[in-house]
């Protein structure tokens, strides 16, 4: 079956430390996202692409960096100046950037700072 | 900018109750209208999604309508369960190509048996 396959499951990171959440679909979808959820603030768009090799800005993109090298990953690093990490990471496929078949989700990466 | 905006944020019903959960945009300016449910420290599973010509989308027992003149969408599901406790979360694809889904807050449900 076809899906978006999100790891690690759990991820604790150390003050000062890089990490690096892994996205990958085999769904053939050009567009790919990335959304941070906190309780009680709903879902934020921290980076999209629409294409490999090419990658745009969200909502919320200071202290994260992505790449998109391949079309099937878009794997997202939290870097140190992000100051509160601890948060529900969700990916999100779309076959398209205009979204016609909707999105699909992965089934999260829980971040905690310890 | 666009919002989205769902009420109630909880809901609490007996099993067996049909129930509608409401979700309304600012901006009717949207490309298509998604429903998601949400179970707790899971991903988003997508329910039904409505493309900005359409009415309304069915699957199974869930029904959901679309008016976007009035900035609207109604999620109904008939003769609820327990297994259908989850929060439900709607989002909109704006018109623009900016690339994302605005999100609702969401609606969390619980089905009592």
């Amino acid at each position: 079956d076809g899906g978006i396959t999100q790891s690690p499951k759990y991820l604790f990171r150390k003050e000062g430390q890089n990490v690096t959440l892994s996205c990958e679909q085999n769904l053939n979808h050009d567009a790919m996202y990335w959304y941070r959820q906190d309780p009680g603030q709903g879902l934020r768009l921290i980076y999209y692409s629409q294409i490999v090799n090419d990658f745009q800005k969200g909502d919320i993109a200071e202290g994260y960096s992505v790449s998109r090298e391949k079309k099937e990953s878009f794997p997202l690093t939290v870097t140190s100046a992000q100051k509160n990490p601890t948060a529900f990471y969700l990916c999100a496929s779309s076959i398209d950037g205009a979204a016609r078949r909707g999105y699909t989700f992965g089934s999260g990466t829980r971040l905690t700072v310890v | 900018k666009q919002e989205v905006t769902q009420i109630p944020a909880a809901l609490s019903v007996p099993e067996g109750e049909n129930l509608v959960l409401n979700c309304s945009f600012t901006d009717s300016a949207i490309y298509n209208l998604q429903w998601f449910r949400q179970d707790p420290g899971k991903g988003l599973t997508s329910l039904l999604l409505i493309q900005s010509s359409q009415r309304e989308q069915t699957s199974g027992r869930l029904n959901a309508s679309l008016d976007k003149s009035s900035g609207r969408s109604t999620l109904y599901i008939a003769a609820s369960q327990p297994g259908d406790s989850a929060t439900y979360l709607c989002a909109v694809r704006p018109g623009s190509n900016t690339g994302k889904l605005i999100f609702g807050q969401g609606t969390t449900l619980q089905v009592k048996p």
